[in-house]
């Protein structure tokens, strides 16, 4: 079975601070991604990975960067943390067709005081 | 663009069966892919369509039709474990990129 595995699943943070989420899969998957999760607003998709050391922006990158220094870790970085980024963070991983499934992480709630 | 619909709560008896609605606008189709989310838990992949019809895995079947942008999750002798949010999500391929398209998700309780 594949394992997505998230660094914490529960941190508290203050205001201004730099804040880093790590994210290990064991499937040699191209495809990885960070998603956070707002309560009626689903999945959004903050930044994918598809390659060592390559990045693509999703769709509300702002405030946040990633980094892919090896093939099974994502890392997501907040570079000053704002309360508005309290919330469930998602990693997942998957293969580069698209038809194949992603696969999660049991998420990180991340709360920001 | 994409957009994704689903119904946002849903409630069912146990043992009933129960039908999720999804339709979905995309500017190209690769498929169409079912998540399982239980509350405080991970996604968990259910089902994946890219041909029209009902494909069956048990008591979860997915059916699909391309040509109404429409698809349903289909869970027959409801459990009260099968209380969990239901994802449809959509692949969009950009740039040479694949990524996935989320629904908000249809949280469905089943109740004794």
């Amino acid at each position: 079975d594949v394992k997505v595995t998230q660094s914490s699943r529960y941190l508290v943070k203050r205001t201004g601070e730099k804040v880093f989420l790590e994210c290990v899969q064991d499937m040699d998957h191209e495809n990885m991604f960070w998603y956070r999760q707002d309560p009626g607003l689903g999945l959004r998709l903050i930044y994918f990975s598809y390659d060592v050391k390559m990045k693509e922006k999703g769709d509300i990158p702002e405030g946040y960067s990633v980094s892919r220094e090896k093939k099974e870790r994502f890392s997501l970085i907040l570079e000053s943390a704002s309360t508005n980024q309290t919330s469930m963070y998602l990693c997942a991983s998957s293969q580069f067709e698209s038809n194949q499934p992603q696969h999660f992480g049991d998420g990180t709630r991340l709360s920001i005081l | 663009g994409q957009n994704i619909d689903q119904p946002t709560e849903m409630t069912a008896t146990e043992g009933a069966i129960v039908q999720i609605n999804c339709t979905y606008q995309t500017s190209g189709f690769n498929g169409l892919f079912w998540y399982q989310q239980h509350a405080g838990e991970a996604p968990t992949f259910l089902s994946y369509n890219v041909l029209d019809g009902l494909e069956e895995k048990g008591r979860f079947s997915s059916f699909l039709s391309r040509s109404k942008g429409y698809s349903y999750l289909l869970l027959k002798e409801l459990q009260m474990k099968d209380s969990a949010s239901y994802l449809c999500a959509v692949p969009q391929f950009s740039g040479g990129y694949n990524k996935l398209i989320f629904g908000a998700g249809t949280r469905l309780a089943v109740h004794p």
